[in-house]
């Protein structure tokens, strides 16, 4: 049973545009929201990470927006560039003796 | 400051073989996690092992071990290969058994087994 379900699982995105990626969770324990970025040939490197008791954190272009009720969270890139074309993954961990887990990864394309 | 440095980084085995997958995490970091990254499946947790006690195992066969030393560093062990093993296995450091301090993952072991 996946408990991060992540969408959608490719984008592709103009140069300049916004792009948004969603994850949805049922584990109400889960209390950390990170996400990471993978470039190809490279492990995750963590972009940015949220708390339930916020419902927005934002860092230069990256904003993570969370819905604690819908137990929903999404990564919005602003101003969106190639550069950015990465394999991006939501992931939660939960309070106690429980494993950071991951969404299934989004494949964003930025074209010029 | 290193990062989390993983060797080997390529591996082609044979089916029925064994492999030791090593993970040398950043100075100071006590606490490793395992991840068998695949196409279809994302990223899977395998274990935790924090201080060379191991706090948590997915749900993987028995055949995936793992352990770590005194000195932070883990490996870990793969017996009997299958085919569906090949995948790339990613390793993380952090400073705290939760990883909300931020994990530090490793560029990865590709096993390829044929």
């Amino acid at each position: 049973q996946q408990q991060v379900k992540q969408s959608p699982q490719s984008l592709i995105v103009q140069k300049g545009g916004i792009s948004i990626i969603n994850c949805a969770y049922e584990n109400t324990a889960f209390d950390y929201f990170p996400w990471y970025q993978q470039f190809p040939g490279k492990g995750p490197a963590l972009l940015i990470a949220i708390r339930p008791d916020v419902s927005e954190k934002k860092e230069g272009r990256f904003t993570i927006s969370f819905n604690k009720s819908a137990k929903q969270f999404s990564l919005h890139i602003m101003d969106s560039q190639p550069g950015d074309s990465a394999t991006y993954f939501c992931a939660a961990h939960g309070a106690g003796n429980t494993p950071l887990v991951f969404g299934k990864g989004t494949r964003l394309s930025v074209i010029a | 400051k290193a990062g989390v440095t993983q060797t080997p980084r390529y591996l082609i085995k044979t089916r029925g073989q064994q492999v030791t997958l090593s993970c040398s995490p950043i100075s100071g970091h006590r606490s490793v996690s395992w991840y068998q990254q695949t196409p279809g499946q994302g990223l899977q947790f395998l274990f935790e092992y924090f201080s060379e006690t191991q706090r948590n195992k997915g749900n993987f066969p028995g055949r995936f071990s793992g352990r770590q030393f005194s000195n932070s560093r883990s490996e870990m062990n793969v017996s009997t290969l299958e085919l569906g093993d090949s995948a790339l296995y990613l390793c993380a450091s952090s400073s705290r058994p939760r990883g909300d301090y931020g994990y530090t993952f490793g560029s990865g072991t590709r096993l390829t087994v044929v």
